[in-house]
């Protein structure tokens, strides 16, 4: 069973710039295990931010990028705002059968 | 606009059943794969089962194999996750997601409970 890992919290200063990552337990995350990343605020529902690792959706802001980044998937949120604050979720692909989470990582905006 | 709308949640109790609906609208749902969701109080994003485009049989997480089983109806939009030997550790708010890059119903909550 492979394990998908986030950093558990991560501060980052009102402009600033930070990096969260999604790691695989199998080695590289690659594009074929297509990312995503999602934004859950609390008593909300979670929503897309990120797909096929890199792609946006209409309403993500233009702060947020998707890549990959030394055998990782990346989310970088460059010039954070206050209401960047949420849990952040990755969730990768395994042959297309097994989608697996990441254990989400609570960004505050400090 | 893209909608998912969950129904079917509730109590149930341990050992019992309930069939999860998922209504679809604003894309093409027969072009999507589809997948459900679950969340349990205070917890992470455990993903449960996805469905291809056209296929009759899905994919399902470990934890849900032999008791869950995920199915869709293209002709009504409609996606369905069919719980059978429902457990304590079940209990969760239960998201339909899925269409173009990703969309996400509101939930609806299955507690198991005697």
């Amino acid at each position: 069973q492979a394990v998908v890992t986030q950093e558990p919290s991560l501060t980052v200063s009102p402009g600033g710039t930070v990096t969260l990552t999604c790691g695989s337990s199998t080695g590289a995350v690659t594009s074929g295990q297509w990312p995503y990343w999602f934004q859950q605020k609390p008593g909300q529902a979670p929503r897309t931010l990120i797909y096929d690792t890199s792609n946006k959706h209409s309403w993500t802001p233009a702060r947020f990028s998707g890549s990959l980044l030394g055998g990782k998937a990346a989310l970088t949120l460059s010039g954070a705002q206050p209401e960047d604050e949420a849990e952040y979720y990755c969730w990768l692909s395994y042959s297309g059968t097994k989608w697996v989470f990441g254990g989400g990582t609570k960004l505050t905006v400090l | 606009e893209v909608q998912l709308v969950e129904s079917g949640g509730g109590l149930v109790q341990p050992g019992g059943s309930l069939r999860l609906s998922c209504a679809a609208s604003g894309f093409t749902f027969s072009s999507s794969w589809m997948s459900w969701v679950r969340q349990a109080p205070g917890k992470g994003l455990d993903w449960v089962a996805i469905i291809k485009q056209h296929e009759s049989e899905g994919y399902s997480a470990d934890s849900v194999k032999g008791r869950f089983t995920i199915s869709r109806d293209n002709a009504k939009n409609s996606l369905y996750l069919q719980m059978n030997s429902l457990r304590v550790e079940d209990t969760a708010v239960y998201y339909c997601a899925g269409g173009p890059g990703g969309y996400w119903g509101q939930g609806t909550l299955v507690t198991v409970s005697s």
